[in-house]
């Protein structure tokens, strides 16, 4: 059974950091590509980055330089590492597995909290 | 940058039809974008319920299909249930790695 579930979500400071997990389960993270999705309280959702199997890595653009994705595939895990946290940061944090070809996500993970604020 | 849109909301009667559409600021949606729609209820994970514009997702209802309606992807609910009424996504795949959600549609089902 495929499972995400993410961790690492809490209160932090603007200008701080914080590196969000995604442990999976039933599959392995570097044979899919994989995402993350974030919604802001009260919003919509919003496409984050993605880590393809290749290792290939983006961002929509308003994290970039400032949130980097990553995998361990040894711990079959994804990260977000991120950096020069914003109130606008404040969001629940999903992580969603990809479908290679379709271009959709099948599995996603209950969601972390990050709020940032002082 | 290219806005992907939607009809904040939408009312349905129990038993009726409604067809929810995700569109762009410039341009038509084709296959080409991989439309996707995903159905959330409040406090909850988004479910998968379509893919590469008219494939239902393991377990979806046969009352809910997609498609493209002149130059925007369309969900269909046909036969709209009380637990159809949430918040609906369309994801559009931008290319060169670049995914778009759009704004969300609330149906209510009344």
């Amino acid at each position: 059974e495929v499972q995400l579930v993410e961790s690492g979500g809490g209160l932090i400071q603007p200008g701080g950091s914080l590196r969000l997990s995604c442990a999976a389960s039933g599959f392995t993270v570097s044979s899919n590509f994989m995402s993350w999705v974030r919604q802001a309280p009260g919003k919509g959702l919003e496409w984050v980055s993605i880590i393809y199997s290749g290792g290939g890595t983006y961002y929509v653009d308003s994290v970039k330089g400032r949130f980097t994705i990553s995998r361990d595939n040894s711990e079959n895990t994804l990260y977000l590492q991120m950096n020069s946290l914003r109130a606008e940061d404040t969001a629940v944090y999903y992580c969603a597995r990809g479908v290679t070809r379709s271009n959709f996500f099948d599995y996603w993970g209950q969601g972390t909290l990050v709020t940032v604020s002082s | 940058q290219t806005v992907v849109t939607q009809e904040p909301s939408f009312s349905v009667s129990p038993g009726g039809t409604v067809t929810l559409t995700c569109g762009l600021s410039s341009g038509s949606v084709s296959p080409s974008y991989y439309p996707s729609w995903y159905q959330q209820t409040p406090g909850q994970a988004p479910r998968t319920l379509i893919y590469t514009t008219n494939t239902r997702s393991s377990g979806v209802p046969d009352r809910f299909s997609g498609s493209i309606l002149g130059n925007k992807a369309a969900l269909t609910i046909t036969g709209a249930q009380a637990d159809d009424e949430s918040d609906y996504y369309c994801l559009l795949y931008m290319g060169s790695g670049i995914w778009v959600f759009g704004g969300g549609t609330k149906l209510t089902v009344l």
